[in-house]
């Protein structure tokens, strides 16, 4: 069964340092897509990052980057020089043909706290 | 601006008052869907659709109707709302239907039933 799985509920990290999300994910489809979505207090869920499981390459998007380790089957964030804008909740998700609603698989998410 | 828009934000209701709530997007997108978000349960489906007239249930659509008859929107709709449908709700809208695709969210209704 397709599963994310995130381990740390809570984490801090200090303004302008480098702070890694971890996610694991389970599926048997050779085709899925990876994605980070940040929600903050407000509510709102705010895309971030896509990967898909055919790219060769780690994608980036500004400060943020997918640790994408496919034999491992981790999608871990990288969020470099921290702001204090980005303390929220982080959701990796999934999403792969097996379902066929192609509903987004979410995983617990971890609270980052970033500190002045 | 590329964006999903729900209405309303906020609404606090009371039960068996039927109730809509409205999801538009303005991407093209084939493929829509609504969630909801609960403490301790994550987000979970209620309903998709994978193009205008094609909608399906998801993982949690009991008490809930949907209707798909334009592209852009796919509205929410609480026949007889009940106190366990106190959630954030999120309408999500995604490029092509069979696709991998992000989905982009909207910003979601806090709604409460008492």
């Amino acid at each position: 069964a397709q599963k994310i799985t995130q381990t740390q509920p809570g984490m801090f990290v200090q303004e302008k340092e480098a702070v890694t999300l971890d996610c694991t994910y389970d599926t048997s489809d050779p085709s899925y897509g990876l994605f980070w979505y940040k929600q903050p207090s407000s509510g709102e869920m705010i895309f971030l990052i896509y990967q898909g499981s055919y790219d060769q390459q780690n994608a980036t998007e500004g400060r943020y980057s997918l640790n994408f380790q496919k034999a491992r089957k981790s999608a871990n964030l990288v969020i470099s020089a921290s702001q204090l804008g980005d303390s929220a909740m982080y959701f990796c998700a999934m999403r792969d043909r097996m379902d066929s609603s192609y509903k987004l698989i979410f995983g617990s998410g971890t609270r980052l706290l970033v500190r002045p | 601006e590329a964006q999903v828009t729900q209405n309303p934000r906020y609404l606090i209701t009371v039960t068996g008052k039927k109730l809509t709530v409205t999801c538009s997007q303005n991407m093209n997108h084939e493929y829509m869907s609504w969630y909801r978000q609960d403490p301790g349960l994550g987000l979970r489906q209620i309903y998709y659709s994978m193009n205008v007239e094609v909608t399906d249930k998801g993982d949690v659509p009991e008490g809930y109707k949907v209707s798909r008859k334009e592209k852009r929107n796919f509205p929410l709709i609480l026949e007889s709302p009940s106190p366990n449908q106190t959630s954030l709700y999120f309408c999500a809208s995604s490029l092509i239907a069979g696709g991998l695709y992000e989905q982009y969210f909207g910003p979601g209704t806090r709604l409460t039933v008492t």
